[in-house]
C-alpha cells in the first residue's frame, strides 16, 4: 500500500507566480489536511478536507490561497501571486474515514513539498 | 487556543545515552497527545500517542507519559543509538473529535557514535 504521494517534492516559483501542490492520499483514505512548516517553526495546520467539502480551512490565509480535494485526483493546494514568505515545506497528511466511537484517526504524512519563491 | 511547548535548541548526545525532550501543552478538556519523528527528507511519521490522562505511549524504545497535573508528555529513552538521530515533534488534537494537529516547533536530536 503506497504511502500518502505529494509532487512536486520541490518547487521554484519567482514571485508573483502560482503554485501547485498536489497530494494523493493512501488508497481508502478520504480526509486529507495540509500543514505548512517555515524555517525554524513547527507544522501548522493549514485545512482540514474530505473528498468535495472544506471541512475547516481555520488555518488557512484569507487571500491567494485555496484548496480542493475533488471526486477523482490528487488534493491541490494553490497559491497565486506567491511571495517570499510562502517559501516553506507544505506537507499532506490524510486518514481514513471516522470509524465507530473513533474521536481520533491517525494522519499519515507525506514527504512534503518544499516550495522557494525568488 | 491549544498549543504544544518544546524545550528550546537542538539535542546531542553520544551514543547509549538517556534522552529527554520535555514537552507542555496548553488546551482544554483531554486532548490527545503524540510525538512525531521526521528524519532529514521525509515526512512525519508517528512515533507514539497517549489519548487519555495517565496513558504510557511507547514505540522503538521510546515511552511518554500523558500528565495531566503537570500538562506534561516528556519523551524518553534509555539508550539512543545514531539512527535515532531526527527531529523530534510534540503535538495534539484537541478533545472533542476535531482531528487537527497543533505541534511544537520540534527538537534536533543528534547522536553521536
Amino acid at each position: 500500500n503506497a504511502g500518502v504521494m505529494q509532487n512536486p517534492r520541490h518547487l521554484v516559483r519567482r514571485r508573483g507566480q502560482e503554485a501547485r501542490l498536489r497530494c494523493s492520499p493512501m488508497k481508502g483514505h478520504s480526509h486529507v489536511y495540509w500543514y505548512r512548516q517555515l524555517p525554524e517553526e513547527g507544522l501548522k495546520f493549514m485545512v482540514y478536507l474530505q473528498k468535495e467539502n472544506i471541512i475547516d480551512e481555520s488555518g488557512m490565509p484569507k487571500e491567494r490561497f485555496s484548496a480542493e480535494f475533488p471526486k477523482e485526483g490528487p488534493s491541490i493546494l494553490r497559491i497565486q501571486q506567491v511571495v517570499r514568505g510562502d517559501s516553506a515545506a507544505y506537507f499532506c497528511a490524510s486518514s481514513p474515514p471516522t470509524s465507530g466511537g473513533y474521536l481520533y484517526n491517525e494522519q499519515f504524512f507525506g514527504p512534503g513539498t518544499r516550495l522557494t519563491v525568488l | 487556543g491549544d498549543s504544544v511547548t518544546q524545550m528550546e535548541g537542538p539535542v546531542t548526545l553520544s551514543e547509549e545515552a538517556f534522552l529527554t525532550i520535555n514537552c507542555t501543552y496548553t488546551a482544554t478538556g483531554y486532548p490527545s497527545l503524540f510525538w512525531y519523528v521526521q528524519y532529514p527528507g521525509e515526512g512525519l511519521q508517528l512515533l507514539l500517542k497517549a489519548t487519555k490522562a495517565d496513558d504510557k505511549g511507547s514505540n522503538k524504545g521510546f515511552e511518554a507519559t500523558y500528565r495531566k497535573e503537570t500538562t506534561s508528555f516528556h519523551l524518553e529513552k534509555g539508550s539512543v543509538q545514531v539512527s535515532d538521530s531526527a527531529v523530534y515533534f510534540c503535538a495534539l488534537t484537541p478533545a472533542g473529535g476535531n482531528n487537527r494537529l497543533a505541534f511544537g516547533k520540534g527538537n534536533q536530536v543528534v547522536v553521536i557514535p
